[in-house]
């Protein structure tokens, strides 16, 4: 069955360090998404991604997020400058249908420990 | 601006009770409603979609239902079991692009 596949699944970085987060989705999907959970919170909508652009994105995607799409399979969300507050587990998520009608497939996640 | 609401937040009852998982929302104008588990440290498993055309979906012991008049939703899980015991999420599709979620009721099933 085709996945949503994540790397790394843990990453420990330094405070004021570059963090990149990859993520393969589904072959065919269109839509493609990050969302994160802080431990014991709910899970939080940061930036959606259509047709090589970012789609909508929320109050918390500010200017240290990036978002990219270098090749035809990997979806990367790139922290420029990462903060304490940015420990999170972040997911991947992708859907078949540009019109976000269909069904939404996460990855298992990459947990992100800031020092 | 959306909001979705899981009301409890926790629920503890003996295997083989059916139970009734709620979920809220405030804008009416959805695209589709989806349900979700998540197991301790682990991703978001999809369980059932419900497009805003309709009012039902079932998959096995699972049946979820979708008001949109009145913003509700709910998963109804028949005979339950102790590996039900997770936390089950549902989640909004509220415009093309973004997809809200509710913060999940952690249900746990008494052996």
């Amino acid at each position: 069955e085709p996945e949503v596949t994540q790397t790394p699944s843990h990453q420990v970085t330094q405070m004021g360090q570059e963090v990149i987060l990859r993520c393969v989705p589904i072959s065919n999907h269109l839509y493609f998404y990050w969302y994160r959970q802080i431990l014991g919170q709910k899970v939080e909508f940061l930036v959606s991604f259509y047709n090589n652009e970012i789609s909508e994105k929320s109050e918390i995607f500010d200017d240290q997020f990036s978002v990219e799409r270098p090749d035809g399979s990997n979806f990367t969300l790139k922290i420029r400058s990462t903060k304490l507050e940015d420990s999170a587990m972040y997911f991947c998520a992708s859907i078949s249908s540009p019109a976000a009608t269909g069904e939404l497939f996460f990855g298992e996640g990459s947990r992100l420990t800031v020092l | 601006k959306q909001e979705v609401t899981q009301i409890p937040a926790a629920l503890s009852v003996p295997e083989g009770e059916n139970l009734v998982l709620n979920c809220s929302f405030t804008d009416s104008a959805i695209y589709n409603l989806q349900w979700f588990r998540q197991d301790p440290g682990k991703g978001l498993t999809s369980l059932l979609l419900i497009q805003s055309s309709q009012r039902e979906q079932t998959s096995g012991r699972l049946n979820a239902s979708l008001d949109k008049s009145s913003g509700r939703s709910t998963l109804y899980i028949a005979a339950s079991q102790p590996g039900d015991s997770a936390t089950y999420l549902c989640a909004v599709g509220s415009s093309a692009s973004k997809i809200i979620f509710g913060s999940g009721t952690r249900l746990s099933i008494r052996p």
